[in-house]
């Protein structure tokens, strides 16, 4: 039962650098989203997919990339990472739907940019 | 505007007493669902539970007990007699079927209230 599997689970970045969040899910799940969550900000959403080949930004896209081949994976590009983009990201997954099916949700990458 | 409201930040209690997080929800759509979450200090996010709009029945699980109100568009979550293992962030969130259709029915998360539960 692995369910959503997020890689790495800690980095450190140099501000500038470029880098891939792997997420991955067994699940056969349509939709796919990556959030952040800050302190005190809860979690928001940076890009979502419904399918392979479709992919669409979420509340604050700005500096990341995204792109769906597979049904299983999504990952997430940082073009060049900046210290506000030291945060926890999360990868989640769920059926498809009109929103009524809860997500799933990787353990996290926490990422520090210096 | 923020769609989901949790004001309480952070609440600490003593171990068997019973706590309450308020939730506040705003939105047009007659047809929405709700969600809580739970953050443990591991860092994960375990689903607790989904609420349809159309659906107002109160539920309870074991020590935990969820209020649906859509008069007040709150849906409020009750540990009884909490425990140190309930100690954690929780969110609450909201899905809206057809304002949010172009998001893919994505989530909108409260900030979160931290419970913290000492022995």
């Amino acid at each position: 039962n692995a369910g959503v599997t997020q890689t790495p689970k800690f980095q450190v970045l140099k501000t500038g650098q470029s880098m891939t969040l792997q997420c991955a899910q067994d699940m056969n799940h349509e939709y796919m989203s990556w959030y952040r969550q800050d302190p005190g900000m809860g979690l928001r959403l940076i890009h979502y997919s419904v399918g392979a080949g479709i992919t669409d930004q979420g509340e604050v896209p700005n500096g990341y990339n995204v792109s769906r081949s597979t049904t299983e994976d999504f990952p997430l590009r940082l073009l060049s990472a900046a210290p506000s983009q030291t945060s926890v990201y999360f990868c989640a997954s769920r059926e498809q739907g009109y929103g009524n099916q809860p997500q799933h949700f990787g353990d996290g990458t926490r990422l520090s940019i210096l | 505007a923020q769609k989901v409201t949790q004001a309480q930040t952070e609440i600490s209690v003593v171990e068997k007493e019973d706590v309450t997080l308020d939730c506040v929800y705003e939105t047009r759509d007659t047809t929405y669902y709700l969600f809580w979450y739970k953050q443990p200090p591991s860092g994960e996010l375990v689903f607790l539970i989904r609420r349809n709009s159309f659906d107002e029945q109160n539920e309870i699980s074991g020590r935990y007990s969820w209020n649906f109100q859509k008069s007040t568009s709150s849906f409020n979550f009750t540990i009884t007699a909490s425990q140190v293992v309930d100690s954690a962030v929780y969110f609450c969130a909201l899905s809206e079927a057809f304002s949010n259709s172009n998001s893919g029915y994505a989530l909108n998360f409260g900030k979160g209230t931290s419970l913290l539960v000492t022995p």
